[in-house]
């Protein structure tokens, strides 16, 4: 059974800094791309980034560019995303997601880690 | 970026309804565009990828159909279970991009 278990959310200062993980089991973690899909509070879904299956790839929202740093440890199956510079509008709930082979689509999702930015 | 438009934003429809979603790209997205369903305090689920193929495990009540720019998501008999936000996720470009979801009420 796929599981995603994200962790590292809470409250952070703005310009103030917070890692996420999540913990994949449940398949071969080296073999799919993986990403950060987020949702502010009573809003719609927004991609943020994904990491191909190696690692050699990652890719970003223009928003979080310069800013978040997507990686991850096959070894440890774990997926992170480093937040740094955080912003009001970062305030969200950040899910990871499995990428579904061939097709960039999320076929598993975590429950989701909250992140709230505010002074 | 592409935009992605979905119509309407809520619905409101009675059990045994047939439902159809409407998702427009502000430009091609060729059929990679994806539907999820989510419902309140849960991660979303896939329900249709590729515009048309059923992810394993859904209902055949849902479909997909479209190219192009036009997609729309049919929930023919709807349920109970069906009550829910949806939404259309275009991958054929980066940034992916959602639609800004539909919420399917109980009339």
């Amino acid at each position: 059974e796929v599981q995603l278990l994200e962790s590292g959310g809470g409250l952070v200062q703005p310009g103030g800094s917070l890692r996420l993980s999540c913990a994949a089991s449940g398949f071969t973690f080296r073999n799919y791309a993986m990403s950060w899909v987020r949702q502010a509070p009573g809003k719609g879904l927004e991609w943020v980034s994904t990491i191909s299956g190696s690692g050699g790839g990652t890719f970003y929202v223009d928003s979080v560019k310069g800013r978040f740093t997507i990686s991850r440890d096959n070894a440890k199956n774990t997926l992170n995303l480093q937040m740094n510079s955080l912003r009001a509008e970062d305030t969200a709930v950040y899910y990871c997601a499995k990428g579904k082979g061939q097709q960039s689509v999320f076929d598993y999702w975590g429950q989701g880690t909250r992140v709230t930015v505010s002074s | 970026d592409i935009q992605m438009t979905q119509s309407p934003s809520t619905l409101s429809a009675s059990v045994g309804d047939r439902v159809t979603i409407t998702c427009r790209a502000s430009q091609s997205v060729n059929n990679w565009l994806a539907w999820y369903q989510q419902k309140p305090g849960k991660a979303p689920r896939l329900l249709i990828y590729k515009a048309s193929s059923l992810e394993s495990g859904v209902p055949s009540r849902f479909s997909g159909s479209g190219s192009g720019t036009e997609f729309t998501l049919t929930i023919s008999s709807l349920q109970p279970d069906d009550f829910a936000t949806y939404y259309c996720q275009q991958y054929n470009d980066y940034p992916w991009t959602f639609g800004q979801g539909t919420k399917v009420e109980i009339k």
